[in-house]
């Protein structure tokens, strides 16, 4: 089964750009989730999606917005680009999402954005 | 609030030394706690988990003891290898959702 597939890899943006990661799920998972990761803040959480429904939301600025589609695949967008958006965006998946309960995520490879 | 306080790095060892390191969180309600490990250029993988107090979770000769009188999570090995070196991230999660709330990291370094 292939994991979490994220494009593209790399990424170049000036500032006051916006730009739109990718993120394919395993096979069967309808949980998708995302995370900044930086040197300075660590992994943080970005926002969750469930059955195209954002569920779960982390204290980022409104910049800062996500969707998902009817095969689960998400995408997050950033718009107006700041240099402090520099970071690797990981996205992970899981199977069922379920409140109350703990499902398994895993990860993908991440979006490595750079904001000059 | 939550949150996950893991030691400072590196932690430099030699081959087969013995590994500790520490992971202690504060949480409202009763949370889950993980070891996710991180190679160079690649993503998040689960090592371990524990889903309530006193659960041990293990792989790949990793163990960690969920501790509620402590509040902590400490991540140990008996024997690391080169191939260990990563760095180690202790996480909770509430249940919310699918929320994760990471500690800041712990990068190892495994000489011959």
């Amino acid at each position: 089964k292939a994991g979490v597939t994220q494009t593209p890899r790399y990424l170049i943006k000036t500032r006051g750009q916006q730009v739109t990661l990718s993120c394919s799920p395993i096979s069967g998972h309808r949980s998708v989730s995302w995370y900044q990761q930086t040197p300075g803040q660590g992994l943080q959480f970005l926002f969750e999606y469930f059955s195209e429904t954002q569920r779960n939301k982390g204290n980022f600025p409104g910049r800062f917005s996500g969707r998902q589609f009817s095969n689960s695949r998400s995408e997050m967008n950033v718009s107006t680009l700041e240099l402090g958006d520099s970071a690797l965006y990981l996205c992970a998946s899981s199977l069922e999402g379920l409140a109350d309960s703990y499902n398994e995520q895993f990860f993908g490879p991440g979006t490595r954005l750079t904001v000059l | 609030g939550n949150s996950v306080t893991q030691m400072e790095g590196p932690v430099t060892l030699s081959e087969e030394a013995f590994l500790t390191i520490n992971c202690t969180y504060t949480a409202t309600g009763y949370p889950s706690l993980f070891w996710y490990v991180q190679y160079p250029g690649e993503g998040l993988q689960l090592l371990l988990k524990a889903t309530k107090a006193d659960d041990k979770g293990s792989n790949k000769g990793f163990e960690a003891t969920y501790r509620k009188e402590t509040t902590s999570f400490h991540l140990e090995k008996g024997s690391v290898q080169v191939s260990d070196s990563a760095v180690y991230f202790c996480a909770l999660s509430l249940r919310s959702f699918q929320k994760l709330v990471f500690g800041t990291g712990t990068r190892l370094l495994v000489s011959p």
